[in-house]
């Protein structure tokens, strides 16, 4: 019954490796986000999707590629991890029309990068 | 562009003590603001929200007036409990924009 799910809820890879992230809500809602927090719990967005349209792409580089191949899924891959991808990421999702509702959020994902 | 800030952490308590956490924002119009929480080793929970001046949020024994004049929201609860160490996260929704503040730690001690 979770509402929003990642996958893995933790990965420690090696650097230069490429990895993916997998995240699902089954809220019915029509938007939905990765976000990175960081080893001093600092929150930054990365990139939201609505019906599957990118439309916020903070200054993120290039390696991560957000993808969403229906919306109830916001898949994060990444390409050639370095020591500074190691942080928490974590999925969410919101309904546009329900502003002020808040967000709905994962567990997270804890990548270590070695 | 919108901003949130909060006060410095890692904030210290003794069990039952009054807690206030700070939190002032910038915004072009009128969001709607919001506490989370994030217990060690979990995501982040929804604490409290208002979405309008003068609303107050609360749940938990938490509570946040949203004062439009001072551009706050400031966390209050009377008596901490052990349970409540966490990392909290003041954060405000302006259409599509969700920008959160930088978090603060408490530590409640027995």
């Amino acid at each position: 019954d979770t509402a929003v799910s990642q996958t893995p809820k933790y990965l420690v890879t090696q650097m230069g490796n490429d990895k993916s992230i997998k995240c699902e809500q089954n809220l019915g809602h029509d938007t939905m986000y990765w976000y990175k927090q960081d080893s001093k719990k600092f929150l930054k967005i990365m990139f939201s999707y609505n019906n599957k349209e990118l439309i916020i792409n903070e200054t993120v580089p290039n390696r991560f590629s957000p993808k969403s191949p229906d919306k109830a899924h916001l898949n994060l891959h990444i390409n050639s991890l370095e020591l500074g991808d190691s942080a928490v990421y974590f999925c969410a999702s919101s309904q546009e029309s329900l502003t002020g509702k808040g967000y709905t959020f994962g567990s997270g994902t804890r990548l270590t990068v070695v | 562009g919108d901003l949130v800030t909060q006060m410095e952490g890692p904030v210290t308590l003794s069990e039952e003590a009054f807690l206030t956490i700070n939190c002032t924002y910038t915004a072009t119009g009128y969001p709607s603001l919001f506490w989370y929480v994030q217990y060690p080793g979990e995501g982040l929970q929804l604490l409290l929200k208002a979405t309008k001046a003068d609303d107050k949020g609360s749940n938990k024994g938490f509570e946040a007036t949203y004062r439009k004049e001072t551009t706050s929201f400031h966390l209050e609860k009377g008596s901490v409990q052990v349970s409540d160490s966490a990392v909290y996260f003041c954060a405000l929704n302006y259409g599509q924009n969700f920008v959160f503040g930088p978090g603060t730690r408490l530590s409640v001690l027995p």
